[in-house]
């Protein structure tokens, strides 16, 4: 299989603090990970993709100094909510992808963060 | 840029058969992709397609026109538990652009 998991599954914060996401594939090596956003009734925003041992590439709009994320293994990338904000609670998902040749990805469980 | 269009809503009858259509505009194309999601969850892989023509697999199939920009996801013998949003996603640049979503409600 190819199982990407998540942690944690929720988490609630206060306004200004960090919060740290992990994205995690079991059973295969993910050189690339991305990270989505997704606000209740809509679809999934591409926030950023994470490449193993190299800088974020964040999408037009998404602060790379309020989303920070760091790849550190083929197996692990993270992503922290630095000074939260209410607006900011929303489902946050990754994804890995396996192979290039179908370019799947496969997504973890998604995180539900509320700022209170 | 992407650009992905599908209708918001659908409904149907339990055992019937329902098509989601999905017309997209891309600036480079590696594949498209349908995604099922119950409400709290995360997307589930159902279909990709790469080359025109029809995937079949079990209850779901999924069609696509390279030359239309256009895909549909074919759900047949529906059961309640089908209920769900469905995605479409083009991979353009080897990243995944995403349609709003298509609201399936099977009703007994």
């Amino acid at each position: 299989g190819a199982v990407v998991s998540q942690h944690p599954s929720r988490v609630i914060c206060k306004s200004g603090t960090s919060v740290k996401i992990e994205c995690r594939s079991l059973d295969f090596q993910a050189t690339t990970m991305f990270w989505y956003r997704q606000f209740p009734k809509q679809s999934l925003m591409l926030m950023a993709t994470s490449n193993e041992g190299s800088k974020a590439t964040y999408e037009q709009g998404v602060e790379k100094d309020k989303f920070l994320i760091n790849h550190a293994s083929l197996t692990l990338s993270t992503l922290t909510v630095t000074s939260a904000h209410p607006e900011d609670s929303s489902f946050y998902i990754c994804s890995a992808r396996r192979g290039e040749v179908r370019n799947e990805q496969y997504f973890g469980p998604g995180t539900r963060l509320t700022v209170t | 840029g992407q650009n992905i269009d599908q209708p918001t809503e659908m409904t149907a009858t339990e055992g019937a058969i329902v098509q989601i259509n999905c017309t997209y505009q891309t600036s480079g194309f590696n594949g498209l992709f349908w995604y099922q999601q119950h409400a709290g969850e995360a997307p589930t892989f159902l279909s990709y397609n790469v080359l025109d023509g029809l995937e079949e697999k079990g209850r779901f199939s999924s069609f696509l026109s390279r030359s239309k920009g256009y895909s549909y996801l074919l759900l047949k013998e529906l059961q309640m538990k089908d209920s769900a949003s469905y995605l479409c996603a083009v991979s353009g640049d080897y990243k995944l652009s995403f349609g709003a979503g298509t609201t399936v409600t099977v009703r007994a």
